[in-house]
């Protein structure tokens, strides 16, 4: 059964630090990772998509790799800024019949001003 | 503008009196799924279904239904709500095939059953 780790659960950093959010699975048979960001109590908002032949996609200080072999992904956040802090999560789509989308449980982010 | 929509937004009910959150997406996909979040848990899928008059259990089915008869709407039904299923309700949805594209989540609907 897949299952998708997340740590650390939260973080604090300073403003203006890189940061690095770790996201883990067990199957490698998958079709591809999602990053979200999530503010309290609202929806989710879709960051960043790799399918499984991809190693890595960015968008604007965002940056996120895949390697399927070891079964990880990181989400690499440049210039933290105080409007960075929320909640990330990662899923994985699975490649088999059953087409499930397993989440992690998140790292809650705070970027300290 | 791409979207999914989920109404209500918010709802106070009491046990056992059947209620309906709709949901409707406007991007042709084939793919939507319903979840639950709460404290401690994460998100958890309560149905899918990878197409018209296609649906499958997730990981929490128990206590709902769901069904697909047009492409762009997947309500999720409780027949009799109970206290235990006050939570956050996400609709999401996604192209499938061979690439299936990103998840597009709705805003969520808050469910409190007294």
């Amino acid at each position: 059964k897949q299952e998708v780790t997340q740590i650390p659960a939260a973080l604090s950093v300073p403003e203006g630090e890189n940061l690095v959010l770790n996201c883990s699975f067990t199957d490698s048979a998958i079709y591809n990772l999602q990053w979200f960001r999530q503010d309290p109590g609202k929806g989710l908002t879709s960051l960043l998509l790799i399918q499984s032949s991809q190693r890595e996609q960015t968008s604007g200080r965002l940056n996120a790799s895949l390697d399927k072999s070891s079964g990880r992904s990181t989400l690499y956040i440049a210039a933290s800024q105080p409007g960075d802090s929320a909640t990330y999560l990662c899923a994985v789509r699975q490649w088999n019949r059953d087409d499930k989308i397993i989440f992690g449980k998140g790292t809650r982010l705070h970027i300290l001003p | 503008e791409a979207q999914v929509t989920q109404n209500p937004r918010y709802l106070i009910t009491v046990t056992g009196k059947k209620l309906t959150v709709t949901c409707s997406q406007n991007m042709n996909h084939e793919y939507m799924s319903w979840y639950r979040q709460d404290p401690g848990l994460g998100l958890r899928q309560i149905y899918y279904s990878m197409n018209v008059e296609v649906t499958d259990k997730g990981d929490v089915p128990e206590g709902y239904k769901v069904s697909r008869k047009e492409k762009r709407n997947f309500p999720l039904i409780l027949e009799s709500p109970s206290p235990n299923q006050t939570s956050l309700y996400f609709c999401a949805s996604s192209s499938t095939g061979s690439n299936p594209g990103e998840l597009f989540f709705g805003e969520g609907s808050r469910l409190t059953v007294l």
